[in-house]
């Protein structure tokens, strides 16, 4: 029930591609979806984050997809970079509860 | 705001041996979350408090593992005995709210 799902676990993308990684939970009482971005080394960083009263973010070449009658949500990266490649997490929680729930992370590869 | 502060950020150990992880939060957060990151197991929240309290200890794995927060800057987590297996990155993170949770970089254990 407090599961979320990542996929895929890695991915390669050519350079000015788009990037894609999915997510999927169980539980109905999630509000709030981060997706935090990890560079060797370092610690998670937010890097985008939606509310279920929307079903599409974008910041910059961001985005995030919401379709809360299937329980899942993306991120697309437009225009991939080499700086993009490092490792992203999905993450979920309920409403007035702190604690994340994460996924299991996608480390992302962009190659020129 | 300097971030949340890691100590030390890298330790190597023996097995048998007590290890102390400390962490600063950003000042004014009034929550403190502790995570472990392997390749194996992915970031696992390990235990968070709220206002110096602990609100949710159920990923601690064994009473091998404690935290204290005894005031809204500083709190530690403490392995005793350390054990291989424990070898990991441990990430402090703190929030205010239910909103972005801000990590710190880390600090990689190694016992050996």
């Amino acid at each position: 029930q407090q599961q979320v799902k990542q996929s895929p676990q890695s991915l390669i993308v050519q350079k000015g591609g788009i990037s894609i990684i999915n997510c999927a939970y169980e539980n109905t009482a999630f509000d709030y979806f981060p997706w935090y971005q990890q560079f060797p080394g370092k610690g998670p960083a937010l890097l985008i984050a939606i509310r279920p009263d929307v079903s599409e973010k974008k910041e910059g070449r961001f985005t995030i997809s919401f379709n809360k009658s299937a329980k899942q949500f993306s991120l697309h990266i437009m225009d991939s970079q080499p700086g993009d490649s490092a490792t992203y997490f999905c993450a979920a929680s309920g409403f007035g509860n702190e604690k994340l729930t994460f996924g299991t992370g996608t480390r992302l590869t962009i190659i020129p | 705001d300097a971030g949340v502060i890691q100590s030390p950020r890298h330790e190597v150990t023996e097995m048998g041996q007590e290890v102390t992880l400390r962490c600063k939060p950003i000042s004014g957060h009034n929550s403190l979350f502790w995570y472990r990151q392997t390749m194996m197991r992915g970031l696992e929240l390990l235990i968070y408090f709220n206002n110096n309290v602990p609100i949710d200890d159920s990923g601690m794995p064994e009473d091998r593992f404690s935290a204290k927060m005894p005031n809204a800057s500083f709190s530690t987590l403490k392995i005793q005995p350390s054990e291989p297996r424990d070898s990991a990155v441990y990430f402090c993170a703190s929030t205010i709210g239910t909103g972005e949770q801000y990590f710190g970089p880390g600090t990689r254990l190694t016992v050996t």
